[in-house]
């Protein structure tokens, strides 16, 4: 079945720093591929998203870039902020299926100290 | 346009109980999804509903149901609470042909005591 692997966290970099989060997927077919962040107490928000190879998404500083070949979708910030201190997931969801439902990777905790 | 709503936000029940929990899509959306998040399993969906028919089921226990009415609010029903039951449960609301991304209210904590 399809499956996400996200690194092992947490994550504690110092602000102005460069981010990454690694991610990779198991599935069949060409999945749409996403980044959903959640703040403490609150539910995810949707950070960016890609749906074929080679598309790259970006929002608020952040990018990820859909590799087929490698089956990565990395999340990259050149430089984090305090306010960046959240849980990234990385998730899928499968085209061409009948519904929709999405496989989430474990979770990685960013910390971003002043 | 409002978010996706989930009510109630927090709960406590003991083992045994049942409990219900709602959810409204965003306007125009029809197809609503469910999860749970617990720190130890993560986040598993739990199933979809379009229309009013489920068409997506997770993994879970017969316990576990939902259904969706023709204004496309949901709820979702657990029956005989365990203490596993406790969790962020979320719900998620897209508009199928407007693309795959589900759009996720902020979640409704159960504590099963």
């Amino acid at each position: 079945g399809d499956s996400v692997t996200q690194m092992e966290g947490p994550v504690t970099l110092s602000e102005e720093a460069f981010l990454t989060i690694n991610c990779t997927y198991t599935a069949t077919g060409y999945p749409s591929l996403f980044w959903y962040v959640q703040y403490p107490g609150e539910g995810l928000q949707l950070l960016l998203k890609a749906t074929k190879a080679d598309d790259k998404g970006s929002n608020k500083g952040f990018e990820a870039t859909y590799r087929k070949e490698t089956t990565s979708f990395h999340l990259e910030k050149g430089s984090v902020q305090v306010s960046d201190s959240a849980v990234y997931f990385c998730a899928l969801s499968p085209v061409g299926a009948s519904g929709s439902r999405l496989t989430f990777g474990e979770g990685t905790q960013l910390t971003v100290n002043p | 346009k409002a978010g996706v709503t989930q009510t109630p936000r927090y709960l406590i029940k003991t083992r045994g109980q049942q409990v219900t929990l709602s959810c409204s899509p965003i306007s125009g959306h029809r197809s609503v999804s469910w999860y749970q998040q617990t720190p130890g399993q993560g986040l598993q969906f739990l199933f979809e509903y379009f229309s009013e028919t489920q068409r997506n089921k997770g993994n879970f226990p017969g316990r576990f149901s939902g259904r969706q009415f023709s204004n496309s609010r949901s709820e979702m029903n657990v029956s005989t609470l365990e203490l596993g039951d406790s969790a962020l449960y979320l719900c998620a609301s897209r508009e199928p042909g407007q693309g795959e991304t589900q759009y996720f209210g902020p979640g409704t904590r159960l504590l099963v005591l």
